[in-house]
């Protein structure tokens, strides 16, 4: 049965921090790997990943994929309370209809 | 553009009931889908389409059906609502398998059977 496995579960860091979110899987023929931010209401998307060791970025997020070992990081620098949020990890088989498998996401709460 | 829309954005169900969560999409998106997210659990597929008249189950279809007669509309119908199916729903929908796309939520309708 494919499985994405997100640690930790919940994270309560200080403004500035630094954090690293993990995620790892196990999907027959992946495909790819995406990452979603959600707040209240709607996950919005934050990157996809499929070659191994390209770091994807955005401002103070950034991300890489290790295909060989199965897991991917998500790292935050200089965290700021509008990052409060569950971060989703998601994978991609060859599933018709890209269909996803979503791990139970990590609760990141930034204290001011 | 108002993306993946969702209606109602809340719902109270008495067991046995019936509702349809209604699901529309602005893009001309092929793929919609229907998720369920609970505590702790991720979000688990119910449904999805890769076109109009094509409808297939994901992994938790049970108590659950769905129709797509356009390209723009979802719904999701429940038919014997039961307090396993309390939940926060959300429409999803993505260009294709082979475009890179990724998914375009929408804000999701969260339901409680009592």
């Amino acid at each position: 049965e494919d499985k994405v496995v997100q640690s930790p579960l919940s994270l309560v860091v200080h403004e500035g921090d630094t954090v690293t979110l993990n995620c790892s899987y196990e999907v027959t023929n992946f495909r790819s790997l995406l990452w979603y931010k959600q707040e209240k209401k709607a996950p919005t998307f934050l990157f996809m990943l499929t070659s191994s060791g390209i770091e994807k970025k955005s401002g103070r997020l950034s991300s890489i994929l290790d295909k060989k070992e199965l897991f991917s990081i998500l790292n935050i620098t200089a965290t700021q309370t509008g990052d409060s949020a569950i971060y989703l990890c998601a994978v991609e088989g060859p599933y018709y209809g890209n269909k996803l498998v979503f791990g139970a996401g990590t609760i990141l709460r930034v204290k001011s | 553009n108002a993306g993946v829309t969702q209606t109602p954005k809340f719902r109270i169900l008495k067991i046995g009931q019936s509702m349809t969560l209604q699901c529309t999409q602005d893009m001309n998106h092929n793929y919609m889908y229907w998720y369920r997210q609970d505590p702790g659990m991720g979000l688990k597929l119910i449904y999805y389409s890769v076109g109009a008249g094509i409808t297939d189950k994901g992994e938790v279809p049970n108590g659950y059906n769905v129709s797509r007669s356009t390209t723009e509309d979802f719904p999701l119908r429940l038919e014997l609502a039961a307090p396993s199916q309390t939940s926060v729903y959300f429409c999803a929908s993505s260009h294709g398998r082979d475009s890179g796309s990724p998914l375009h939520f929408g804000n999701g309708t969260r339901l409680t059977v009592t």
